[in-house]
């Protein structure tokens, strides 16, 4: 696994600024990433996702590239609100039904 | 329409009990998925069923751990003789086909389960 222990990376913006969180993923056969959003006591909620074959996706606010070359992503939130605030964790399908998580970033925007 | 639904919320038990949780999955979704999560984690795959049968249970750590989709809906996780080490979020989800590798899972609200 990729855990590496309870202190999560922290990423503080102010309200209105942009976001970026980052992430590395370890397998070159995954062709399917998703970016989930976890809030406190709850599950994680589906973001925006991303294939194989593209490197760039946008959503509403949000945007996911794709780096295939160095195995990153990166997920871009445009005009951060206190809403916002969360942990975020990129996934990857190396194999059929199988999600594999990152170690996740939290997010806290400040008003 | 509703999410993935998951009960209970909250399990507390004696280390050596048995639990049962449970997950209904979104309507219609073939695919179901189990995932562990513990404190301060992202979550870890355990299991997942296309229709009645697991076709990965590779996650599961040991013996202990059982999970069941009987009529290809609804689906149970099982552990039996609970240990401390046992205590973390399970968490359920679902997909529309069957387990694809570019399908997008849906999470539930997870049961958070205490074992002292």
């Amino acid at each position: 696994g990729e855990s590496v222990g309870l202190h999560l990376p922290t990423l503080s913006v102010q309200e209105g600024d942009n976001s970026i969180i980052n992430c590395a993923y370890s397998n070159s056969a995954s062709d399917y990433f998703i970016w989930y959003k976890q809030e406190s006591g709850k599950g994680p909620q589906f973001i925006i996702d991303i294939r194989s074959n593209m490197d760039k996706r946008q959503g509403q606010r949000v945007t996911v590239l794709l780096n295939k070359t160095v195995k990153h992503l990166s997920l871009q939130i445009a005009a951060t609100q206190p809403g916002d605030s969360a942990v975020y964790f990129c996934a990857e399908t190396p194999e059929m039904g199988k999600l594999i998580f990152g170690q996740g970033t939290e997010l806290s925007v400040k008003p | 329409g509703a999410g993935v639904s998951q009960t209970p919320s909250n399990k507390v038990t004696e280390k050596g009990k048995y639990v049962e949780l449970r997950c209904d999955p979104i309507s219609g979704h073939t695919a179901l998925y189990w995932y562990r999560q513990s404190l301060g984690q992202g979550p870890e795959f355990l299991i997942y069923f296309q229709g009645t049968g697991a076709a990965d249970d590779s996650g599961l750590p040991n013996d202990r751990f059982f999970a069941v989709r009987p009529e290809g809906s609804v689906s149970t996780l099982k552990i039996q003789r609970t240990e401390r080490g046992d205590s973390a979020v399970y968490l359920c989800a679902s997909s529309l086909l069957a387990g694809g590798s570019q399908e997008t899972q849906y999470f539930g609200p997870g049961t958070r389960l205490l074992v002292l």
